[in-house]
């Protein structure tokens, strides 16, 4: 079975800095995918990052960034020049590719950042 | 704009009514799901769908049902709820091929008294 792991209930950083939250993964599968979604006070999720596993470079888009470690089985998120705009529940989660009928993802227990000035 | 419509964004209901969520999404995907979000506990997946007619269970599957009779709807159904089904549900819709990123819809905050 696969398993998500976020040992970050909540975190702070200031304005401005750059602040990075832990995910670590379980699987015995070769081939998946890693995922981070934002979930604001809305509520509505929203997709942020992507990681191959067979991806040779770490994600990037924007000012987020993936810390891929595959050997540790770790891919933390990292947010540069942190936005007031950014605080949010933020969740880790993963896909096991070839699961037959569908992929599904696997949610980690999230981190909640909040952005102080 | 692409979307994931799910019917109410609050309901209260009493135990032992049967409740039914549903989820309407305008991209074509193959595959649906319901999760379920608690605090602490993340998303936990309750049902999924690759295909109209077919339902898979996920890993919280009891006390719930699921129906999709045609590809863009996917419904939720709790027989008889109970308080302990008092949650935040997310519907999500994904491609079958490629990154099977997940869209979402609003959520629905359900409170069973």
């Amino acid at each position: 079975a696969q398993k998500i792991t976020q040992t970050q209930p909540g975190m702070f950083v200031q304005e401005k800095e750059a602040v990075t939250l832990d995910c670590t993964y379980d699987t015995s599968d070769p081939s998946y995918g890693l995922f981070w979604y934002k979930q604001p006070s809305s509520g509505e999720m929203i997709f942020l990052i992507y990681q191959g596993s067979y991806d040779q470079q770490n994600a990037t888009e924007g000012r987020y960034s993936l810390n891929f470690q595959k050997a540790r089985k770790s891919a933390n998120l990292v947010i540069s020049a942190s936005q007031l705009g950014d605080s949010a529940m933020y969740f880790c989660a993963m896909r096991v590719i070839n699961t037959g009928t569908a992929s599904k993802l696997t949610f980690g227990t999230g981190t909640r950042l909040q952005v102080t000035l | 704009d692409v979307k994931v419509t799910q019917s109410s964004r609050y309901l209260v209901k009493r135990t032992g009514e049967k409740v039914f969520l549903e989820c309407v999404q305008d991209m074509d995907h193959e595959n649906m799901f319901w999760y379920r979000q608690d605090p602490g506990l993340g998303l936990r997946l309750i049902y999924f769908s690759y295909d109209v007619k077919m339902k898979e269970k996920g890993d919280i599957p009891e006390g719930y049902s699921v129906s999709r009779e045609k590809k863009e709807r996917f419904s939720l159904i709790l027989e008889s709820a109970s308080t302990n089904q008092t949650s935040m549900y997310l519907c999500a819709s994904s491609r079958r091929q490629g990154r099977n990123k997940l869209f979402f819809g609003s959520g629905t905050q359900l409170s069973v008294l």
